[in-house]
């Protein structure tokens, strides 16, 4: 069974950092490119970063360029998010997300997410 | 620039059929889509890959009550036999050459 498990929300005050992982299993991870999304209060799914299966391209919203990083450890089967700079409108349910080849390709997994709420 | 655009909401009654559409932008009538639904307080669950002549592949323990057609540009998520637990949000999703996705609006469904 695909599990994804996402981890490191919670409440953190503009301007600050906080990083995300997700902890895959049921799956050759090493296989697939990996996922962040995001769902914003009163809004819709927004594709937040995505990474290719062996780090080779990774690509981000423009709402995030600069600010957020997105890495993999496939040893650890793990995905993970790291969010610099962090501002109000990032406050979020973030989800992991498999994706369905090595690049781009819908997503046929997701995990249940996590909440993060940038706030003074 | 790939887009994707839904209406934002649709209603049937318990036990009907709908047909959500999602359409592609200029230049991209050929595109597959994927649908994912999100019911409320739960993560987004995928549904099915659907191809631009209409083949589709549902996800893992996804019913047959959910088809897919396309036409032209058009994406069509079709449920049928609707129940409660259909009421959602449901979400197009295309893609392009590089790592980077693009989802609909979403779409709420109400079931009545």
């Amino acid at each position: 069974e695909v599990q994804l498990v996402e981890s490191g929300g919670g409440l953190v005050q503009p301007g600050r950092s906080l990083r995300l992982s997700c902890a895959t299993s049921g799956f050759t991870f090493d296989d697939y490119a990996m996922h962040w999304v995001r769902r914003a209060p009163g809004k819709g799914l927004e594709w937040v970063s995505g990474i290719t299966w062996k780090n080779i391209n990774m690509d981000y919203a423009d709402s995030v360029k600069g600010r957020f990083t997105i890495s993999r450890d496939n040893a650890k089967k793990s995905l993970y998010l790291q969010m610099n700079s962090l501002r109000v409108d990032d406050t979020a349910l973030y989800y992991c997300a498999k994706g369905g080849g090595v690049g781009a390709a819908h997503f046929d997994y997701w995990g249940q997410g996590i909440l993060v709420t940038v706030s003074p | 620039q790939l887009a994707l655009t839904q209406s934002p909401s649709a209603s049937a009654s318990l036990g009907a059929s709908v047909k959500l559409t999602c359409t592609l932008n200029s230049g991209h009538s050929d595109f597959a889509v994927a649908w994912h639904q999100q019911r409320p307080g739960t993560g987004p669950r995928y549904l099915m890959k659907l191809n631009s002549d209409g083949s589709h592949r549902r996800g893992d323990g996804i019913p047959d009550r959910f088809s897919g057609s396309s036409s032209g540009a058009e994406r069509h998520l079709i449920i049928s036999s609707l129940q409660s637990e259909d009421e959602a949000d449901y979400y197009c999703q295309t893609w392009g050459t590089g790592i980077r996705v693009v989802f609909g609006g979403g779409t709420k469904l109400t079931v009545l």
